[in-house]
Formats: C-alpha cells, structure tokens, sequence
C-alpha cells in the first residue's frame, strides 16, 4: 500500500525557516522523482519543485528559487522541503508527489498547512 | 513558463449528462525527443488531495472509470465525462509537464445542477 505523509507544517512569522517532510512507503523511493505541489487557500495548484530519483537535478519555481531547497534521504524514504526567509504568500497546503515517468503524479500524500503570519 | 488556460471555470453539470473542458497551453506540449505530449489531467474532490485522472493527454490513470477520456495535441485540450456522475464533483486540473517549471491550469470547479 502506497502511502506518502507529510509533516513539519504549522505557523510560523515572516523571514523564518521551516522544514518540511514527506515519508513514503510501498513504492521504490529510490528510483522515484519527487515534487512539492502547494495550494493557497481557495486557490489553485501551484508546482513548487522537484528532485530527480538521485537527486542529481533539481529544479523550482521562480517564486521560491533561492528560499526553499528540496532534498531526499533514500535511507529513511524521505522528501524535504527546506523553506527559507517564509513570506505570508507562501501560506498554502504543501502536498509531496510522486511522479512515475509516463504516469504523471501517480502518488500524492495529505497535505501539510504552513501559515505564515505575524 | 507554459502558461495553461481551461475553460470553462464552473461547470453545474446534471447527473447522466456528458461534460467537457478545455485545457489550452502557449507553447506545444509536443516532446519532439521522445514523442510523448506531456498534458495531465488531475482531479481535487472536496475535502481531499488531489488524484491523478488522465496522463499524457489520453491515458487513464489507474482505477478510473472508463467515462473519463481526455484527447487533443500541440497546444489544445479535451477532457470529457461521458456521463456524469455525482461522485465526479471536484475540481479539475489540467498540467503540463513538458518542462520545468510544471504549471497547472487554473482549475474548473464541476457542481451538479
């Protein structure tokens, strides 16, 4: 059974730092592209950024190019999102992915709320 | 970055009925290297996380029903509901993955009537 669950979301005050993750099981992490997607409140999906399966490429979107950094740990089966200098735009439902090549993003996991207010 | 647009925004749809939406992209989805059009359609029920329904432009995501089919090239889009059903409420994405970064469209919100 394929599960992906992410944690580390909460509140937290413009300009900080927090990190989030995704632990997942009942598929090969190792060989798995992964992504962060987020979704404002009452908005729309937005893709954040996405690690290649030996973490050797990783690519974001402009809003967050030099705050945030994505990395896995294949030993524990876990995907991080490192979010630096936290705006209130960046206030969103954080999903991890799973993106199986042909298939798209085949596997998502339950969301995780970062607030960031003052 | 590839804009997506879709149309219509709402759709109230009545049980029985076909549906579709359009998804639009501003440059080709066309991989000319592999051949492969990387247009996805997902779907966001209320209250959950979104789910995969259709990958690159026609094929179906695992365990959906056979209603859904999605067709279209280069720069245009068709997702369509045979026949609606009133557990398809939700919210459908459509989303490129040709290049980074991915962009989604901005979601039509299917309602029965």
């Amino acid at each position: 059974q394929v599960q992906l669950v992410e944690s580390g979301g909460g509140v937290v005050q413009p300009g900080r730092s927090l990190r989030l993750s995704c632990a997942v099981s009942g598929f090969t992490f190792s060989t798995s592209d992964m992504h962060w997607v987020r979704q404002a409140p009452g908005k729309g999906l937005e893709w954040v950024a996405g690690i290649w399966d030996d973490g050797s490429k990783k690519h974001y979107v402009d809003a967050v190019k030099g705050r945030f950094t994505i990395s896995r740990d294949i030993s524990k089966n876990t995907l991080y999102l490192h979010m630096n200098s936290l705006r209130v735009e960046d206030t969103a439902v954080y999903y991890c992915a799973r993106e199986g090549h042909v298939v798209g993003l085949d596997y998502w996991g339950q969301g995780t709320l970062v607030t960031v207010s003052s | 970055d590839i804009v997506m647009t879709q149309t219509p925004l709402s759709l109230p749809v009545t049980p029985g009925e076909p549906a579709s939406i359009s998804c639009r992209s501003s440059q080709s989805l066309l991989d000319s290297g592999d051949g492969t059009t990387y247009l996805d359609w997902y779907v966001q029920k209320p209250g959950q996380s979104p789910q995969p329904l259709i990958y690159t432009v026609s094929f179906g995501a695992s365990g959906v029903p056979d209603r859904f089919s999605g067709s279209g090239s280069g720069t245009a889009f068709t997702l369509k509901i045979s026949r609606v059903e009133a557990e398809d409420v939700g919210i459908y994405y459509c989303m490129q993955r040709k290049e980074f970064p991915f962009t989604f469209g901005p979601g039509t919100k299917v309602e029965i009537k």
